[in-house]
């Protein structure tokens, strides 16, 4: 059964500095990767997506990254802002059939201005 | 790009009663719905897959009888909490596709159950 984890469960770093979450998961055999924002009592805004034949995608200030064979992905942020202050969840999909998304439990971000 | 709509986003209810939550896909088709509950500081999990027009599939220890999820058309599916209890009070997202198209959330329901 596929299982992802998020290191750091939190974190906390002032404003500017470059950042990198971490998500692991336990069976490589993936369909896509995606990595989500989720504000506090609000829904999941998708930020990136990688299918299992890429490496990395990048939008803005955000790159993901993904290597399928050791089961990681790292989000990294560059310059953060306090406006990035949420929840990053990584969520990997499986490769078989309609397999829905595991999501890890995610890394609460503050950022300090 | 793709929208799904839930409603409500917030609800408080008293033990016993049901409560309806809503999940509307916009302006595409959602062949398969999928429900998720988030408990506080814990990652969102899997209630649910439902397929238009079939009866969903619940994941191990999600009782049906008592999250009554119907996803009678193309556009809109629906999940009941029947005779709701404290224990219930969660965050509720729903996810949409089509095909092999990429999940859209919702922006979740806050139940509250008194």
């Amino acid at each position: 059964k596929q299982e992802v984890t998020q290191i750091p469960a939190a974190l906390s770093v002032p404003e500017g500095e470059n950042l990198v979450l971490n998500c692991s998961f336990t069976d490589s055999a993936i369909y896509n990767l995606q990595w989500f924002r989720q504000d506090p009592g609000k829904g999941l805004t998708s930020l990136l997506l990688i299918q299992s034949s890429q490496r990395e995608q990048t939008s803005g200030r955000l790159n993901a990254s993904l290597d399928k064979s050791s089961g990681r992905s790292t989000l990294y942020i560059a310059a953060s802002q306090p406006g990035d202050s949420a929840t990053y969840l990584c969520a990997v999909k499986g490769d078989s059939g309609n397999t829905p998304l595991v999501f890890g439990k995610g890394t609460r971000l503050s950022v300090i201005a | 790009g793709a929208v799904v709509s839930q409603h409500p986003s917030r609800v408080i209810c008293k033990s016993g009663t049901s409560v309806k939550i809503e999940c509307r896909s916009l302006d595409f088709q959602a062949t398969t719905m999928f429900w998720y509950r988030q408990f506080p500081k814990k990652s969102l999990m899997l209630m649910a897959t439902s397929n238009e027009g079939s009866k969903a599939t619940y994941e191990q220890g999600v009782e049906k009888d008592k999250f009554l999820i119907n996803h009678a058309s193309l556009t809109l599916s629906t999940l009941t909490v029947t005779s709701a209890h404290p224990e219930d009070s969660s965050f509720y997202i729903c996810s949409a596709k089509t095909g092999d198209s990429p999940l859209h959330f919702g922006n979740g329901t806050r139940l509250t159950v008194t």
